[in-house]
């Protein structure tokens, strides 16, 4: 498609219950990067993937994070056992290659997590 | 240390006043961008400007201009003629080449267009 797509637009959990969100990136693009966002404030990186493979994950709190990207498949984050502090907006971006010149992310609309 | 610095947490322009949202980053890294993204209160993110470390001149997109001072290592962002629909935060964020092209994000200045 022409825009990133997100969804959920929101999920609730309760405080220890899994949560799952997906991304599909803009056809053709190869980089897909995973933000969090809490409170309206400062983005933090979570983890990035050339196509399938994870080029990234050092902004992962690998303990109750994991995510994928699977060939014709969206990609996906998964919390395991969310704790208030995930509560957040998720957004996922994609861009186009690895150029190290110009390159744009796209963002998605985000996914706001709300954990009770 | 932070690598982006934005700041002005929060600033009111008069409609129509050009407004300058200050950026400073910090790198070693030689070859690195700098985006500017608007966040209006409906949460999309919405890329503004970018402006390549080599590049020669400061770049400009419509009425967003970004001034750009490479020694001073400062990236402000510069809107003229502000409109009411400019109210929205505003984030600064570095890409380092060396970093795996993830994006450094500054604090968001959050800017109120008064009528």
């Amino acid at each position: 498609g022409e825009e990133v797509a997100q969804t959920p637009k929101h999920l609730v959990r309760g405080e220890g219950q899994k949560a799952k969100l997906y991304c599909a990136p803009i056809k053709g693009h190869s980089y897909v990067f995973w933000y969090q966002q809490v409170l309206k404030n400062e983005f933090k990186f979570l983890i990035s993937f050339q196509n399938e493979n994870v080029f990234d994950e050092t902004g992962m709190p690998k303990e109750r994070f994991s995510a994928k990207c699977l060939p014709n498949s969206p990609c996906s984050l998964e919390i395991q056992a969310t704790k208030l502090e995930d509560s957040a907006v998720y957004f996922c971006a994609s861009s186009q290659s690895d150029s190290s010149s110009y390159n744009e992310q796209f963002f998605g609309p985000g996914t706001r997590l709300t954990v009770l | 240390a932070q690598k982006i610095t934005q700041t002005q947490p929060g600033m009111f322009v008069q409609e129509k006043e050009a407004v300058t949202l200050d950026c400073t980053y910090d790198t070693s890294d030689p070859s690195y961008g700098l985006f500017w993204y608007k966040q209006p209160s409906s949460g999309e993110m919405i890329f503004l400007i970018y402006q390549g470390s080599y590049d020669q001149q400061n770049a400009t997109e419509g009425r967003y201009s970004l001034n750009f001072q490479k020694a001073r290592k400062s990236a402000n962002l510069v809107i003229s003629a502000s409109q009411l629909g400019d109210s929205a935060m505003y984030f600064c964020a570095m890409r380092e080449d060396d970093s795996n092209y993830q994006l450094i994000w500054g604090a968001g200045t959050k800017l109120i267009i008064k009528p």
